[in-house]
């Protein structure tokens, strides 16, 4: 299966600060999508960016598909965007999200 | 627009009891799967269905069986549970078109002692 390495593991931030989460891929995918983990255990969607440049609020993404790698910015965070962000991925036609480990965001007051 | 719905919520239960996790989707959705999330890492496949009337293996399908009841709904049985099978188990639905976004249920935390 495809490898999924997500960085950093652990990020702090002070609220109002922005931060750059980063996805790298084994092999290629074309499927890719971003997931907030919040507090709670829900997983929420953000986005599905197998190529390109989205933007949703203060979150963004960026996917290059032929470096296999993605970028999630998050822009003046907020003590709510606390949590876990994970990034999945699989090949075309494939039926298996391979996910990686996470990135445990805490924005502090 | 309930989307997928998962039951139980939570669950705990004894060394070789057996259990069914339930799962519905309203999206009108091909494909179903079934995934689990260990402390610290990501989500692992269990068994998916891409269709209504088929079932495959994922990453870790030992100790585990499904069925796809019908287009809505898979459930996940657990036929002699195992400390090793503790875990949150999450159902997930998608199109089954290529390329198209998955979307999940609040998922089960389930404990075995």
């Amino acid at each position: 299966g495809i490898q999924v390495e997500q960085s950093p593991p652990d990020l702090i931030l002070q609220e109002g600060a922005n931060s750059t989460l980063r996805c790298n891929f084994s092999d290629s995918v074309n499927n890719l999508q971003w997931f907030h983990q919040n507090p709670w255990g829900q997983l929420i969607n953000l986005f599905y960016i197998p190529s390109g440049t989205k933007q949703n609020g203060r979150l963004s993404a960026t996917t290059v598909a032929t470096e296999r790698y993605s970028l999630l910015y998050i822009s003046s965070s907020q003590t709510t965007d606390s949590g876990v962000y994970f990034c999945a991925g699989a090949q075309t036609g494939a039926n298996n999200l391979f996910f990686g480990t996470g990135t445990r965001l805490t924005v502090i007051p | 627009n309930a989307g997928v719905t998962q039951t139980p919520k939570f669950q705990v239960l004894k060394t070789g009891q057996s259990m069914t996790l339930q799962c519905a989707q309203d999206m009108n959705h091909n494909s179903m799967y079934w995934y689990r999330q260990d402390p610290g890492m990501g989500l692992r496949l269990i068994y998916y269905s891409a269709s209504e009337g088929t079932t495959d293996k994922g990453e870790v399908p030992n100790g585990y069986n499904v069925s796809r009841l019908n287009k809505r709904e898979f459930s996940l049985r657990l036929e002699s549970a195992a400390p090793s099978q503790t875990s949150v188990y999450f159902c997930a639905s998608r199109t089954g078109l290529l390329n198209t976004e998955a979307f999940f249920g609040q998922g089960t935390r389930l404990t075995v002692v």
